[in-house]
């Protein structure tokens, strides 16, 4: 069983500080992606990342995949209060088909 | 495109029940669907695979027995927990995918909005 650690797990902090959030794997991904969840709802993508090094941005959300595709980072510029929420990363690995991974999660809240 | 839905969104049963949860692809055929478990405060694990017309696969200390899983058709997979107890409360979460041309890419899981159980 692949294991994905996130850190930090919890994370509180103001309107307008940014933020980085690191997931990390002994095993190479073939591909990773970040989802965000809020209390009671499923997962939502937020991005899907495949080649080494490879860096995505979505508004003030920056990912990077490492270039030996085993760790990856979500950074928040200017994190607002609708930022709040889990953030978790998960993966996939030559073999497993589509089977998803999740890491252990980050919990971000911002306070005005 | 590519909704998932799930029913119940919440259940409250006695301990010795069984219940059954639906899963649903909406406005896509779905050959593969993916059940998860996710208690409070945790992140999701997958319980098992589920294929259209075949039989599920279980991950390692997930029992099938007590997680019964069936891919009847392209569109519904349902997970019944047989014989619940108070320590299967949790958030039952789904997922679909498509197959490779279309909506999703890379084998997108499109997850359900989740079903949480509460056993008394």
């Amino acid at each position: 069983t692949q294991l994905l650690e996130q850190s930090p797990q919890f994370l509180s902090i103001q309107e307008g500080e940014n933020l980085t959030v690191y997931c990390n794997s002994s095993s190479v991904f073939s591909s990773l992606q970040w989802y965000r969840q809020e209390p009671g709802e499923g997962p939502v993508l937020l991005v899907t990342v495949v080649t080494g090094g490879e860096v995505k941005k979505l508004k003030r959300l920056t990912f990077q995949f490492g270039d030996a595709r085993k760790d990856s980072s979500l950074h928040i510029t200017a994190a607002q209060p609708g930022d709040t929420g889990l953030y978790l990363c998960a993966g996939t690995w030559n073999g497993t088909a589509s089977k998803l991974t999740f890491g252990t999660g980050t919990r971000l809240q911002v306070t005005l | 495109g590519a909704v998932v839905s799930q029913h119940p969104s919440w259940v409250i049963c006695k301990s010795g029940t069984s219940v059954k949860i639906e899963c649903r692809s909406l406005d896509f055929q779905a050959t593969t669907m993916f059940w998860y478990r996710q208690f409070p405060k945790q992140s999701l694990m997958l319980m098992a695979t589920s294929n259209e017309g075949s039989k599920a696969t279980y991950e390692q200390g997930v029992e099938k027995d007590k997680f019964l899983i069936n891919h009847a058709s392209l569109t519904l997979s349902t997970l019944t927990v047989t014989s619940a107890h108070p320590e299967d409360s949790s958030f039952y979460i789904c997922s679909a995918i498509q197959p490779r041309g279309g909506v999703g890419r890379n084998n997108e899981q499109f997850f359900g909005p989740g079903t949480r159980l509460t056993v008394l």
